[in-house]
């Protein structure tokens, strides 16, 4: 499985924009960028995923470099509710399964 | 709309003993896979059922088996239980051209 790099930690301010980077140095033509999040005792929860184009939901948007090699997830105003691991997968099929790295820890301040 | 429902919440089993967690997938899923996840680490796949066969199995050994039943459902059973098998376990469905998981809140085993 081609391998992601995201940060540890990153803290953001309360409706203010968050940027999270994930670097996929080996990512290949045929690999989806998948972004989930877990929140604390919860299971993960699907935020956003792309190919090739940004793509924008209602959750957040998906800025990916035009060589495809990192990914950046935007928030644009983080909330309380923000707070929790922010994980990047590259996932080659639309079926198989999730690799998940560390993640990144999401802290949002009042 | 019921998301992915798991049982038990919590379980407390024994060095050497077998455990059976359950797992009922979101409404018209028919894809369910589990995970494990240790304190502190990103959840690790252990296998995925489709058509009730394994389809896809992680780094696994043979002690963790699972099963899925003819209205989707699943078991992920575990024998001969270590300390190393403390951790949550999470049960994730989608449909087979899907593209998100969906997932449940997990169970927590504690091997004591």
């Amino acid at each position: 499985d081609a391998k992601t790099t995201q940060p540890n930690s990153m803290e953001s301010n309360e409706e203010e924009p968050v940027h999270l980077p994930c670097n996929h140095s080996t990512i290949s033509g045929t690999d989806y960028i998948h972004w989930y999040r877990q929140l604390p005792s919860q299971g993960p929860e699907y935020v956003i995923h792309g190919l090739t184009s940004n793509v924008n939901n209602r959750m957040a948007s998906l800025a990916i470099a035009e060589d495809r090699k990192s990914s950046t997830l935007i928030l644009h105003r983080a909330t309380l509710r923000d707070a929790a691991v922010y994980y990047c997968i590259l996932r080659g099929t639309s079926y198989g399964k999730l690799t998940f790295g560390q993640g990144t820890i999401l802290t949002v301040h009042p | 709309d019921a998301g992915v429902t798991q049982s038990p919440t919590h379980l407390i089993k024994t060095r050497g003993q077998q455990v059976t967690l359950r797992c009922s997938p979101k409404s018209g899923h028919d894809t369910v896979s589990w995970y494990q996840q240790a304190l502190g680490q990103g959840p690790q796949f252990i296998f995925q059922y489709y058509e009730e066969e394994e389809r896809q199995r992680g780094n696994f050994p043979d002690r963790f088996s699972g099963h899925q039943f003819p209205n989707y459902s699943s078991e992920l059973n575990v024998n001969a239980l270590l300390l190393g098998d403390s951790a949550l376990y999470l049960c994730a469905s989608s449909t087979r051209g899907g593209y998100g998981y969906t997932f449940g809140s997990g169970t927590r085993l504690t091997v004591v």
